[in-house]
């Protein structure tokens, strides 16, 4: 049974450009969380999907930043005309119920 | 805001020494879990906590839930140089067990 997927694992955008980052959950698994980690700091909640249903998304900047997770493919977190501050580790977990997330192995962005 | 206290920030150690890592909230949690995550790699789950006064065993690592299900220690026994790494440890919190998460130990067990 595959893991959490997340591809690209490192993302190099200059400021103003897109960043798309894919989280594939295991399988099974109906419940994707996105997580931020900043360097030297904790990781940070940020959105909380379902199968074509944003839950929970109280930790993501409400602007430039948009999750999605269709019903076919994988969770997508999108970020727009990215910044130099949005350089850091994206995590994705997945749960098949409200309980152990397992997570992906991550992308780290970097922004020039 | 719900914050988790973990602490020590740092430790190094010798081989063979026992360890506790503490997690301290005033907030309750659902439930806790504990990742150890390598550098460059996503946080690995090690253990989930429930039930209030909880302990589990993990071969040398012991793990456990406060009474009021608000704070968790995690001890090593006998540590070895392969158990180097950050140990994180998160809430579960709210309806969608969104996780709060600790700063991390930092461990460094050297032979």
């Amino acid at each position: 049974n595959a893991g959490v997927m997340q591809n690209p694992r490192h993302l190099v955008r200059r400021r103003g450009q897109e960043a798309r980052l894919r989280c594939s959950p295991m399988k099974g698994h109906s419940h994707v969380y996105w997580y931020r980690q900043l360097p030297e700091e904790g990781l940070k909640f940020m959105v909380y999907l379902q199968k074509e249903n944003i839950i929970d998304e109280s930790g993501m900047p409400k602007e430039r930043f948009s999750a999605e997770f269709p019903k076919e493919g994988p969770s997508i977190l999108r970020i727009q005309q990215v910044v130099r501050g949005d350089s850091a580790a994206y995590f994705c977990a997945s749960s098949p119920e409200w309980n152990e997330q397992f997570f992906g192995p991550g992308t780290r962005l970097t922004v020039l | 805001t719900q914050l988790l206290e973990q602490s020590p920030q740092f430790l190094s150690i010798q081989e063979g020494e026992n360890l506790t890592v503490y997690c301290n909230s005033s907030s309750v949690f659902s439930s806790l879990q504990w990742y150890r995550q390598e550098p460059g790699e996503g946080p690995v789950l090690l253990v989930t906590v429930v039930t209030g006064g909880e302990v589990k065993k993990l071969k040398r690592l012991t793990f456990q839930f406060g009474d009021a299900r608000k704070d968790s220690s995690l001890h090593i026994t006998a540590a070895q140089p392969g158990d180097t790494g950050l140990y994180l440890c998160a809430g579960a919190t709210g309806g969608y067990n969104k996780l709060i998460f600790g700063a991390g130990t930092r461990l460094a067990v050297h032979p």
